[in-house]
């Protein structure tokens, strides 16, 4: 059963900040990584797919990687602002089936 | 741009009771799927179909049945209700690439179910 494991499970940082979220997950044989951002008892909003064939995924401020051998995705958020503040959740597909398995998710504040 | 439809957004129910979840997927996608968020959990899948059609099925009680229609709706229906079933329950929608590759799953706003 595929494991996903996300650390800090929660972290602040003063606003202007970088972040870096870190995803781990048990079994390499995934199709491709998501990662999402859900804010208080709202919806799943996707940021980026990595496909399991690349490294890295960049949209505005954000920038993802993947390193599939090791199991691992890292998020950076350039220049955190409060509006970053939310939960980022890692999710992979596994080969074979369509489900993703979520991480607990990392909870950010940025301090104004 | 059109997003995912989930009503209602809020139930209430009784223990023992029965709701019915409605999705409505992006228009064009054809593979919804159903995921279940307890309080301070991470989303767990439920159930998901591909071109009407059962393609996985995760941890979804034998008290939930759902299937999707012929114009792409979705519908999760759950029974005998407990007061575990209290939940936001997520419905998600992806097209299949013509040629392959993963697909962008993309998810409603959820149904916030309260079982009492």
């Amino acid at each position: 059963k595929q494991e996903v494991t996300q650390i800090p499970a929660a972290l602040s940082v003063p606003e202007g900040e970088n972040l870096v979220l870190n995803c781990s997950f048990t079994d390499s044989a995934i199709y491709n990584l998501q990662w999402f951002r859900q804010d208080p008892g709202k919806g799943l909003t996707s940021l980026l797919l990595i496909q399991s064939s690349q490294r890295e995924q960049t949209s505005g401020r954000l920038n993802a990687s993947l390193d599939k051998s090791s199991g691992r995705s890292t998020l950076y958020i350039a220049a955190s602002q409060p509006g970053d503040s939310a939960t980022y959740l890692c999710a992979v597909r596994h080969h074979g089936n369509n489900r993703l398995a979520f991480g607990k998710g990392n909870q950010v504040v940025v301090i104004p | 741009a059109a997003g995912v439809i989930q009503s209602p957004r809020h139930l209430i129910k009784e223990k023992r009771e029965t709701a019915t979840l409605k999705c409505y997927p992006i228009p064009r996608h054809d593979t919804v799927y159903w995921y279940q968020q307890g309080p301070g959990q991470d989303p767990q899948f439920l159930i998901s179909f591909y071109e009407k059609m059962q393609s996985d099925k995760g941890s979804i009680p034998d008290r939930f049945s759902a299937q999707q229609f012929s114009d792409y709706h979705s519908e999760l229906n759950m029974s005998s209700l407990e007061l575990g079933d209290s939940a936001l329950y997520f419905c998600a929608s992806s097209l299949v690439p013509r040629g392959g590759g993963g697909n962008e799953q993309f998810f409603g706003p959820g149904t916030r179910l309260t079982v009492l």
